[in-house]
């Protein structure tokens, strides 16, 4: 089954870029790669999710380099609120692995 | 539109009593889904449903069933629950599957004793 990898935290401040990769080497050819946000007692959030090369969305950026055997989420400049739980997920497999907790500090 | 909803918000078992979660949603959406999340944890597939009156296994089946009888409403069942499936539900529901957005409920908290 693709599984996905990804680092267990990470910490920013306010204002900067939060970059967060997820490693998923088996990913199928119709799988899409999708990242969900979750706040501590609610489910989680879609954020973004592409296929390939670049997308942009108001909240996020994802980059999905050719071989798509990895996937980058980029948050500029983070706030506060943005501290959460990130999960990438592809999408055929439905397998959410164990996400990492984005802690923004002032 | 309400989008997802879960009943009920927070409940308590015994060993070996059953219930029944209920998951509606008025998205007209295809595809169902439960999972389970444990503390620290990522979420978990139960089951899921391709549409009204068809069901499938996920990553972890065991110990409960499930039924879709309509297509707004996907129902997650634990005949004798026991203290591992402790856990916080959620059920969540996309249009198709593949490339497509999951809705997520606001979860049910599961404690059984």
């Amino acid at each position: 089954l693709a599984k996905t990898t990804q680092p267990i935290s990470m910490d920013s401040y306010e204002g900067q870029e939060v970059n967060i990769t997820c490693s998923h080497n088996n990913i199928a050819t119709n799988d899409y790669i999708t990242w969900y946000q979750q706040f501590p007692s609610q489910g989680p959030r879609f954020i973004i999710q592409g296929y390939k090369t670049k997308v942009t969305n108001e909240v996020a950026s994802l980059f999905i380099p050719a071989d798509r055997k990895s996937s980058t989420l980029s948050l500029p400049r983070v706030s506060l609120s943005d501290t959460a739980v990130y999960y990438c997920l592809a999408t055929d497999k439905l397998i959410f692995g164990t996400g990492t907790r984005l802690q923004v500090f002032p | 539109n309400a989008g997802v909803t879960q009943t009920p918000k927070f409940r308590v078992l015994k060993t070996g009593q059953s219930m029944t979660l209920l998951c509606a949603q008025d998205m007209n959406h295809e595809y169902m889904y439960w999972y389970r999340q444990d503390p620290g944890m990522g979420l978990r597939l139960i089951h899921y449903s391709v549409g009204e009156g068809t069901t499938a296994k996920g990553e972890v089946p065991d110990g409960y069933n499930v039924s879709r009888l309509k297509k707004q409403n996907f129902l997650l069942g634990l005949e004798s629950a026991a203290p591992s499936q402790t856990s916080v539900y959620f059920c969540a529901s996309s249009y198709s599957r593949v490339g497509e957005t999951q809705y997520f409920g606001p979860g049910t908290r599961l404690l059984v004793l």
